[in-house]
């Protein structure tokens, strides 16, 4: 079956501008997780969804950074006012929930110049 | 506050021979822990993992892993290691009582395997 999908795989801005990636989990996943990694580190846990609601936002460093999953499929992360320190690679992982092997996307690369 | 140490940046093996990629962990209360592989430009691959019952776990391509408790370590083993085993692996551990499953993932050992 179809695994996790993210978009775009790469994407460069500017610093200030605003950015949105995208990750389609595995059909059946109700449990979403947005990871942060950066070169030579393990990811980081940015943000957590059941279904519908962010259950565990505890990971975002900061007000700049959001993300829905407003039909409890699909998510967007969204980042406002990028900045050079944004740079890394977004990871989306989807799982049956919590304590369940979790399934990554490919990631996309977010370059802020 | 939970954590995951993965005390060797690389690990060197000749093919053939076995390998141990050294992964321990520190967490409030009973772990689930994790093995995940990275290769280059590609997404990280489940490979086994530990949440309760016997203390070695077997998992994909021929991996397995030891959970020992009194000394909070889950190695990742195999018996016979290919060239093409040679890749980054993460260790990652969540409290088993979490109400998020959010994982917290060591710094990652490169393995490299040499004909």
């Amino acid at each position: 079956g179809a695994g996790v999908s993210q978009t775009p795989s790469n994407k460069v801005t500017e610093k200030g501008k605003y950015v949105e990636l995208r990750c389609d989990p595995i059909s059946g996943h109700t449990a979403l997780y947005w990871y942060r990694q950066s070169l030579g580190q393990g990811p980081e846990f940015l943000i957590y969804f059941q279904g519908t609601g962010a259950a565990d936002d505890s990971g975002l460093p900061n007000d700049r950074f959001f993300a829905v999953r407003p039909e409890g499929s699909v998510s967007t992360l969204k980042i406002q006012r990028t900045e050079r320190g944004d740079s890394a690679v977004y990871l989306c992982a989807s799982s049956f929930g919590p304590g369940w092997e979790q399934y990554f996307g490919p990631g996309t690369r977010l370059t802020v110049t | 506050a939970q954590s995951v140490a993965q005390p060797e940046d690389q690990v060197n093996v000749a093919e053939g021979n076995p390998l141990t990629v050294k992964c321990t962990y520190s967490v409030s209360g009973n772990p689930y822990l994790f093995w995940y592989v990275q290769y280059p430009n590609r997404g990280l691959q489940f490979l086994l993992k530990y949440i309760t019952g016997d203390n070695l776990v077997k998992g994909s391509y021929g991996f397995e892993a030891e959970f020992n408790k009194s000394q909070t370590s889950f190695h990742l083993k195999k018996p016979s290691a290919l060239v093409s085993d040679s890749a980054l692996y993460f260790c990652a551990v969540t409290h088993g009582s979490s109400n998020t499953g959010k994982l917290i993932f060591g710094q990652g050992t490169t393995l490299q395997v040499k004909p």
